[in-house]
């Protein structure tokens, strides 16, 4: 299978301070990329999304970044608050529309 | 919309017994999806389909089955259950368009095999 996998396991940050979540992918063929938010006992829920035509997209407090050259994407939230403590997945489509691979995912605590 | 409901959200099997895990989504969807997550991990696809009729098998597809005889549902069955199938089932749904290929998760179900 495509190899999608996080940097870091646990990133703890201030309240108030900007958030930055790293992942990295294999495949140079994937096309189209992920970032899910899943809190504890729920299902992931989307975030937002990237194709590999673009280098960066915003959306409210969240911005992605893709790095093509290094195979590298990113999540960065802005004045990250106690909600958005949970675990953030990327998740990667290499060629088949129809399938996705998840990374492992990285916990955000927030500290108050 | 309800959106995507599993049922049960949570149950015991013993080894060998065999159950189906629920799903149904009201969107009208045509691509549904099953997955698995172990504790700490991420997602792995087990079984998708892309429409009423059609299923495929995705990464780790063995123990388990798929029927999709209508758009709406999409229930995975386990025939035998062993040890190694203790995880949190997650189903979602997807409507192929080509601006937003997101996927929309169901709450879970948490299976323990004792």
């Amino acid at each position: 299978g495509e190899s999608v996998g996080l940097h870091l396991p646990t990133l703890s940050v201030q309240e108030g301070d900007n958030s930055i979540i790293n992942c990295a992918y294999s495949n140079s063929a994937s096309d189209y990329f992920i970032w899910y938010k899943q809190e504890s006992g729920k299902g992931p829920q989307f975030i937002i999304d990237i194709r590999s035509n673009m280098d960066k997209r915003q959306g409210q407090r969240v911005t992605v970044l893709l790095n093509k050259t290094v195979k590298h994407l990113s999540l960065q939230i802005a004045a990250t608050q106690p909600g958005d403590s949970a675990v953030y997945f990327c998740a990667e489509n290499p060629y088949n529309f129809n399938k996705f691979y998840f990374g492992s995912g990285t916990k955000l605590n927030v500290k108050p | 919309n309800a959106g995507v409901t599993q049922t049960p959200k949570f149950r015991i099997l013993k080894i060998g017994q065999s159950m189906t895990l629920q799903c149904t989504q009201d969107m009208n969807h045509n691509y549904m999806y099953w997955y698995r997550q172990d504790p700490g991990m991420g997602l792995k696809l087990i079984y998708y389909s892309v429409g009423a009729g059609i299923t495929d098998k995705g990464e780790v597809p063995n123990g388990y089955n798929v029927s999709r005889s209508t758009t709406e549902d999409f229930p995975l069955r386990l025939e035998l259950a062993a040890p190694s199938q203790t995880s949190v089932y997650f189903c979602a749904s997807s409507s192929p368009e080509r601006e937003r290929e997101t996927q929309y998760f169901g709450p879970g179900t948490r299976l323990l095999v004792l």
